[in-house]
């Protein structure tokens, strides 16, 4: 099982740009949740999703969207990219809801310029 | 609404000294308690957990026990070592406060870890 993987694993972008952080698994796990990590900040949930077709507002979810249309991808999509959103950005599942074992992927290192 | 507090680091022990890494929490209800674990350059990782009050969670030698009475769960072990090196966070998930509400997972801000040999 590859786990839980991310890409890119850095990424540098100018404000304005749009891209989608890609994230995906083969645990056929139901839930999936996006956080950033910022300094001194610990993790904050900005999307997460129960399953395929349902997904839902975390923390801090303005300027990120989501979908889930399969089971195994839940990408993360920055609609117009601004300095603050310059982040590490770490994308986890987990078999049926979160309070078993979050498995975590190795984050996206997100530049904004 | 559910928080978590950790003890701020970053903190520096030699080999083979006890660590202690306090985590207090406010939930409504009874969480379920974590303990994850990033080395460096990596994602977090679960280290352990408890769900009820005085349960002990252990794993590679740490440990921390549920205590309801401080809302407490700190984080210990008797001997660490240079691989232990990380950012450690405390987290929990709050129980539903109503039926069909969502659970979250809820992180601390996380306490650098270095152990020197």
């Amino acid at each position: 099982n590859a786990g839980v993987t991310q890409t890119p694993k850095f990424q540098v972008l100018k404000t304005g740009q749009s891209m989608t952080l890609q994230c995906a698994q083969d645990m056929n796990h139901e839930y999936m949740s996006w956080y950033r990590q910022d300094p001194g900040m610990g993790l904050r949930l900005i999307h997460y999703s129960v399953g395929a077709g349902i997904t839902d507002q975390g923390e801090v979810p303005n300027g990120y969207n989501v979908s889930r249309s399969t089971t195994e991808d839940f990408p993360l999509r920055l609609l117009s990219a601004a300095p603050s959103q310059t982040s590490v950005y770490f994308c986890a599942s987990s078999y049926g809801s979160v309070r078993n074992e979050q498995f975590f992927g190795p984050g996206t290192r997100l530049t904004v310029l | 609404g559910d928080s978590v507090t950790q003890m701020e680091g970053p903190v520096t022990l030699s080999e083979e000294a006890f660590l202690t890494i306090n985590c207090t929490y406010t939930a409504t209800g009874y969480p379920s308690l974590f303990w994850y674990v990033q080395y460096p350059g990596e994602g977090l990782q679960l280290l352990l957990k408890a769900t009820k009050a005085d349960d002990k969670g252990s794993n590679k030698g740490f440990e921390a026990t549920y205590r309801k009475e401080t809302t407490s769960f700190h984080l210990e072990k008797g001997s660490v070592q240079v691989s232990d090196s990380a950012v450690y966070f405390c987290a929990l998930v709050a129980k539903r406060a109503l039926e069909g509400g969502s659970e979250k997972l809820v992180f601390g801000k996380g306490t650098k870890l270095t152990v020197n040999p």
